[in-house]
């Protein structure tokens, strides 16, 4: 079974601070891990995968399978940043089933 | 190029009833899935359609059904609600069911059940 786990609820960090979002999953296969995110009165947009090895907003992700992690990084947290943010993994068998972590608020601190 | 739109925003039914829940998938894509979004949990996958054809389910019960036409919408079909199905459901539509390719989630419709 897939799981993703993201062990912080709130992660509260000051403006130009860095911001690192925790996430671990458990897969048997080949995972696609995803970050989206949702925005205050917005719809959840991803926000990268890690397939695309790209940054976006200033935002990384390096998949580490030794680990078993998909961590968020952001050398220097904006305000604009805050936002909720989950971890997905991705089945590729088939049908793209998505299993979702928990969530992490971010709140950034002016 | 039109996003994902669903209705209706809001829901209230009570226990026993049964619900219909739609989605217009953004243009151009052939992939429905839907998610049950509980308060303060994560997006849980209920099942996915593509080409009309239910293509994969998570663990949710068979009153949970569902439908996909040709011009690619979607209907969310609950039966015998119960109080726990009280929460948001989210559906998603994307080109095709490889597992990297992006989602595009709608705005949500949000039912509650008395």
């Amino acid at each position: 079974a897939q799981r993703v786990t993201q062990p912080e609820k709130l992660l509260s960090v000051f403006k130009g601070a860095p911001v690192e979002l925790k996430c671990n999953y458990s897969y048997s296969g080949s995972p696609e891990l995803f970050w989206y995110v949702q925005y205050s009165r917005q719809r959840l947009q991803l926000l990268l995968r890690h397939i695309s090895r790209e940054s976006i907003k200033g935002f990384t992700a390096d998949l580490n399978k030794g680990e078993t992690s998909f961590h968020l990084k952001k050398p220097f947290a904006q305000e604009e940043d805050s936002a909720m943010y989950y971890c997905a993994l991705s089945y590729s068998g088939g049908y793209q089933k998505v299993t979702f972590g928990t969530g992490t608020k971010l709140q950034v601190i002016p | 190029e039109t996003g994902v739109t669903q209705s209706p925003t809001h829901l209230i039914k009570t226990r026993g009833q049964q619900v219909t829940l739609r989605c217009s998938s953004q243009s151009g894509h052939n992939t429905v899935s839907w998610y049950q979004q509980a308060l303060g949990q994560g997006p849980q996958f209920i099942f996915q359609y593509y080409r009309e054809e239910e293509n994969g389910r998570g663990n949710f019960p068979p009153r949970f059904s569902g439908l996909q036409f040709p011009n690619y919408s979607s209907e969310l079909n609950v039966n015998a609600l119960e109080l726990d199905d009280s929460a948001l459901y989210l559906c998603a539509s994307s080109y095709g069911t490889g597992g990297s390719n992006e989602q595009f989630f709608g705005p949500g419709t949000r039912l509650t059940v008395l």
